[in-house]
């Protein structure tokens, strides 16, 4: 059974980085094929896609978002962290956590909410 | 980036209508398509994957289909449990972009 969720803080303020780390169990992240993807959803708004990586370290991140996002895996632990640096109100949003066959993102996590507020 | 645009926003209909959602990918994404359902307060799931292949386990009553530009979401007799939010994701090229979402909702 493949489950995953996501931790991290709930509350940063605008200018902090945000790191968020996913936890999973199920299958591991060195089966080849296998990714782990990060997507948010404001309140009340559309999904949009950040970043994911696969078992072969292979790194992607959404263009308009690149520069301030950053993922890593830690295989041995079950984990995937994403960083975004330099949090902004607009930030706002439940981020969610999801595992992937190729580019499917056939199970998520619970997703965490984080609020950007001084 | 690959914009997709689901068609309608929203929808009103009732226990037992067929109901039709479009989603159309500003380029050709072959059969790179997949559909996600949500509701309110929870994580999406995902339904169809591959324009047209129903994820194990859910009912045979929704179905996709399209390739190309342009891919249909249909549900052949709206359920109680339908109800909910539908997103299209194409998964042809990073960034693996979603819709915009449609809302059906009981009339």
């Amino acid at each position: 059974q493949i489950t995953l969720k996501e931790s991290g803080p709930t509350l940063v303020k605008p200018t902090q980085t945000l790191t968020l780390t996913c936890t999973f169990s199920g299958f591991s992240l060195s089966t080849s094929g296998v990714g782990v993807g990060w997507i948010r959803q404001p309140p009340g708004k559309a999904l949009e896609w950040l970043a994911l990586i696969y078992w072969n370290d292979d790194k992607r991140y959404s263009p308009s978002l690149k520069s301030r996002l950053t993922i890593t895996k830690d295989t041995s632990k079950n984990q995937v962290v994403l960083t975004m640096t330099n949090m902004d109100p607009v930030d706002t949003a439940t981020y969610y956590c999801a595992h992937l066959v190729g580019a499917d993102f056939d199970y998520w996590g619970q997703g965490t909410l984080v609020t950007v507020s001084s | 980036d690959i914009q997709m645009t689901q068609s309608p926003s929203s929808l009103s209909a009732s226990v037992g209508d067929r109901v039709t959602i479009t989603c159309r990918a500003s380029q050709s994404i072959s059969s790179y398509l997949n559909w996600y359902h949500q509701k309110p307060g929870k994580a999406p799931k995902l339904l169809i994957y591959d324009a047209s292949t129903l994820q194990s386990g859910d009912p045979s009553r929704f179905s996709g289909s399209g390739s190309g530009t342009d891919f249909t979401l249909t549900i052949s007799s709206l359920q109680p449990e339908d109800f909910a939010t539908y997103y299209c994701q194409q998964s042809y090229s990073t960034p693996y972009t979603f819709g915009q979402g449609t809302r059906l909702e009981i009339k």
